[in-house]
């Protein structure tokens, strides 16, 4: 059992460059999110999707893209990266009922030049 | 919006007991969580208070919950140097299909053999 997985763990682009983030859960679970880690902010929510099928907005959506691919697996794009967007991403999984653990990934470090 | 509030900082002796607070503004959450990150790792579920509980023990760890003053905090005994981390605690919020967390922007536990 992996849980949650994301790929890859460390990227540089080049601003402008496009690239996609992916994560994958092994939980059954239906519901995934991606966040964003940046000194002294916390954990800010990018986009999550409750299920299968449905993506929602998030606190800070703007410039990224998400795609619910299937039941396990939630992508996050950038479609022409800028360095605002240097942050360390975070993919989590829940079950999506009341009591709503998420699990997290390891996370991804990414630095736009 | 829903703001939760940590201190930044925390420096504690090894063996000594630590104390982490957290504020939060959503009276209407139903789960209070704290999660522990390792440099340069995810965020690991420490533990949960059900809203309607006042304290919850789980081995070293002990979460009072104070609903009249929003406020949550998370006792560690006999600190040990593995316990450096940083520390969220997080609110659940209802909004829409699934529920989201409102993270604090962390604590930093430093313990000092």
């Amino acid at each position: 059992n992996a849980g949650v997985t994301q790929t890859p763990k460390f990227q540089v682009l080049k601003t402008g460059q496009s690239m996609t983030l992916q994560c994958a859960q092994d939980m059954n679970h239906n519901s995934m999110y991606w966040y964003r880690q940046d000194p002294g902010m916390g954990l800010r929510l990018i986009y999550y999707s409750a299920s299968e099928g449905t993506t929602d907005k998030g606190e800070v959506p703007n410039g990224y893209n998400v795609s619910r691919l299937n039941k396990r697996e939630f992508s996050l794009r950038l479609e022409s990266a800028a360095p605002s967007q240097t942050s360390v991403y975070f993919c989590a999984s829940s079950a999506g009922r009341d009591r709503d653990t998420q699990y997290f990934g390891p996370g991804t470090r990414l630095t736009v030049l | 919006g829903e703001d939760v509030e940590q201190s930044l900082f925390l420096s504690v002796r090894e063996g000594d007991s630590s104390v982490i607070n957290c504020t939060y503004t959503d009276s209407s959450s139903t789960y209070l969580y704290w999660y522990k990150q390792e440099p340069g790792a995810g965020l690991q579920l420490l533990t949960y208070i059900f809203s309607n509980m006042d304290m919850k023990q789980d081995q070293r760890l002990t979460v009072l919950l104070n609903k009249k003053d929003k406020h949550l905090s998370l006792r560690i005994a006999d600190t040990q140097t593995g316990d450096s981390a940083i520390y969220f605690c997080a609110e659940s919020w209802r909004g829409g299909a699934t529920n989201k967390l409102i993270f604090g922007t962390g604590t930093l536990l430093a313990v000092q053999p």
